[in-house]
């Protein structure tokens, strides 16, 4: 019944790992994102995907690569972790320019 | 580009209080604006839309309404429950296909018994 999914729900890893974390939505929606939520709970737009098709491209460091092999799946790989990636994750899904729906997010701690 | 102000928080109030949080928003065109709330440890929920101006959106005892004039959306609750304690935020999304959601910095809720 999850509309939004997303795995792992919490992460701890060392820096300069590499980690992914996925995302899945059930709810048929063409656009899906990814999100950073800091330690102050500022929340702002990392990527969207629109149709499998890379939309929007903040200014994210190139160690993120968000991969979506298909409408309903949206990955965010993270190479070469950093103690500044630190910060909650959330995927959201939405169809086009209705609202969006968020996933429970990825609590990420990089030691 | 959009931007989103709301007010700091914590904002705390004792339960049956009236409830005002303020927002408001820079953006080009004519954007749509939400509420978002986020409960302790869990994803973000839409709480109430609107999508053009004058248009009052409502939910769960909370209401807002599109100030077009005065580049505002409030959140409004007329009797708040100690269940209501939450992180609010006001977004906004100008609607050029698939953007994101321009966030305000979210306001702490803190309902007292």
């Amino acid at each position: 019944d999850t509309a939004v999914s997303q795995t792992p729900k919490y992460l701890v890893t060392q820096m300069g790992n590499d980690k992914s974390i996925k995302c899945e939505q059930n709810l048929g929606h063409d656009t899906m994102y990814w999100y950073k939520q800091d330690s102050k709970k500022f929340l702002k737009i990392m990527f969207s995907y629109n149709n499998k098709e890379l939309i929007i491209n903040e200014t994210v460091p190139n160690r993120f690569s968000p991969k979506s092999p298909d409408k309903a799946h949206l990955n965010l790989h993270i190479n070469s972790l950093e103690l500044g990636d630190s910060a909650v994750y959330f995927c959201a899904s939405s169809q086009v320019n209705n609202e969006q729906f968020f996933g429970p997010g990825t609590r990420l701690t990089v030691l | 580009g959009n931007s989103v102000t709301q007010m700091e928080g914590p904002v705390t109030l004792s339960e049956e209080a009236f409830l005002t949080i303020n927002c408001t928003y820079t953006a080009t065109g004519y954007p749509s604006l939400f509420w978002y709330v986020q409960y302790p440890g869990e994803g973000l929920q839409l709480l109430l839309k609107a999508t053009k101006a004058d248009d009052k959106g409502s939910n769960k005892g909370f209401e807002a309404t599109y100030r077009k004039e005065t580049t505002s959306f409030h959140l409004e609750k007329g009797s708040v429950q100690v269940s209501d304690s939450a992180v609010y935020f006001c977004a906004l999304s100008s609607g050029g296909g698939a953007d994101g959601l321009t966030f305000g910095k979210g306001t702490h809720l803190i309902i007292q018994p």
